[in-house]
């Protein structure tokens, strides 16, 4: 299963509502999950079964979708959350990420 | 606290062979599936095996089938793996994993990484 997300980077200002998109090349029901990595770091799950918050993520975070279109939407950008973001699916024990989308200042 | 150390990374030459192992600590390992997935340099992420709790099952992707085994310890809270036939393109951070509570294959607990490079 080929994750695609979409943009590969994006630059924006702390308070920017951001969307970041992930596609599926087939159906994965909610079987998706989001991480955030910062330079240098390990990945940080955020989001798990598409849209449930993972304990101690900030509610700015939230995961939307089911089948093949999923998003990730971070509220109010902090100064904090300017990392690289990862989808993964979940559906076939053949687990895949996406290719990954930076987040930077603008 | 969770933890996971991994250990065993370097530079070795193609067609060489290098057994990464991870420490883990702070958890029941032995009530876990856990994973390894590695980043090459400047790179997205690649999950690469799985094991299940018993070690009887484990899973691979194409990429390195035939030539990585995933192993575990439970006495020791130990994961292994040994890579053979080693090719440039398996440079990488190799991350341990843990597959969390919260469903199949979602991996709530990394390590910081051992780095693997293949080189001549």
């Amino acid at each position: 299963i080929q994750l695609t997300q979409s943009p590969s980077s994006l630059s924006a200002s702390v308070g920017d509502r951001v969307t970041i998109t992930c596609r599926a090349s087939q159906d994965i029901s909610s079987y998706l999950a989001w991480y955030q990595q910062k330079p240098g770091k390990a990945p940080k799950l955020l989001i798990y079964a598409a849209s449930t918050l993972q304990s101690g993520v900030p509610s700015r975070y939230s995961g939307s979708g089911s089948g093949t279109d999923f998003t990730l939407t971070i509220s109010s950008l902090q100064p904090e959350d300017f990392a690289t973001y990862y989808c993964q699916q979940l559906n076939s024990y053949l687990l895949t990420f996406g290719g990954g989308t930076k987040v930077e200042i603008k | 606290q969770v933890q996971l150390v991994e250990s065993g990374g370097g530079l070795v030459k193609p067609g060489g062979s290098l057994r990464l192992s991870c420490a883990a600590s702070g958890f029941t390992f032995s009530d876990y599936y856990m994973s390894w997935i590695r980043q090459a340099p400047g790179k997205g992420l690649e999950w690469i095996s799985y094991i299940s709790i018993s070690g009887n099952t484990k899973y691979y992707p194409d990429s390195v089938k035939g030539r990585f085994t995933i192993s575990r310890d439970n006495a020791k809270n130990s994961l292994y793996l040994q890579m053979n036939s080693l090719r440039a393109e398996d440079t990488a951070l190799y991350y341990c994993t843990r597959e969390g509570r919260m469903g199949d294959y979602v991996f709530d607990y990394w390590g910081q990484g051992t780095l693997v490079t293949v080189s001549s």
